[in-house]
């Protein structure tokens, strides 16, 4: 089964911190993805990656930068957190290998972030 | 832009009852994903459609593709306390996925 573990599930910060949030995958993806969900609006992808070291914007990428060192870890970072991030935030990965198995995600159980 | 419309947004019946909710769009998609996601946690994959007029059944779910690839549907016989939760429609092209705003489905005993 594939596993895409995110770090925490809950977390509270205050604004202007600087927030990691973490993601492991284990079944040697190539594609990891950040989205944040919403009441209302869906799911909105952040960032995603297609290799190590590569990164490409999603949709709202403002305010947020990533990180993917390592196949298997993609992390996503809030410089200064800002009250309007409070957001479930859910990491996802797929296989590359064609335009098929990328659109096939596998999500974590989320991190849900409040910040105050 | 590629939008998925899924219908309706909430939905609440009595267990042992019968459903269909839609996904539909204006855009034709190479394939595409249901979801259902649970409270707090992370949607998990349901279903892959991929070619116009497939039928896939799941136990008591059966999920189709519409001939032109543009819709879907998600019918569920004798609906249990179980099968609540959000669901969640993810169509596949080029871009990438593009997701639907859900279905919220509550089956009350």
């Amino acid at each position: 089964d594939v596993k895409v573990t995110q770090s925490s599930r809950y977390l509270v910060k205050r604004t202007g911190e600087k927030v990691f949030l973490e993601c492991v995958q284990d079944m040697d993806h190539e594609n990891m993805f950040w989205y944040r969900q919403d009441p209302g609006l869906g799911l909105r992808l952040i960032y995603f990656s297609y290799d190590v070291k590569m990164k490409e914007k999603g949709d709202i990428p403002e305010g947020y930068s990533v990180s993917r060192e390592k196949k298997e870890r993609f992390s996503l970072i809030l410089e200064s957190a800002s009250t309007n991030q409070t957001s479930m935030y859910l990491c996802a990965s797929s296989f590359g290998s064609t335009l098929f198995y990328s659109n096939i995600q596998y999500f974590g159980a989320g991190t849900r972030l409040s910040v105050l | 832009t590629q939008l998925l419309e899924q219908s309706p947004q909430f939905l609440s019946i009595q267990e042992g009852e019968n459903l269909t909710v839609y996904c539909n769009s204006s855009s034709v998609f190479s394939s595409l994903q249901w979801y259902r996601q649970e409270p707090g946690e992370g949607p998990v994959l349901l279903v892959t459609v991929v070619t116009g007029g497939e039928v896939k059944k799941l136990k008591r779910l059966t999920f189709q593709f519409g001939d032109a690839r543009k819709d879907s549907s998600l019918h569920i016989t004798a609906a249990q306390p179980g099968d609540t939760g959000l669901y969640l429609c993810g169509g596949g092209g080029a871009d990438g996925l593009t997701f639907g705003k859900g279905t919220h489905l509550i089956i009350q005993p």
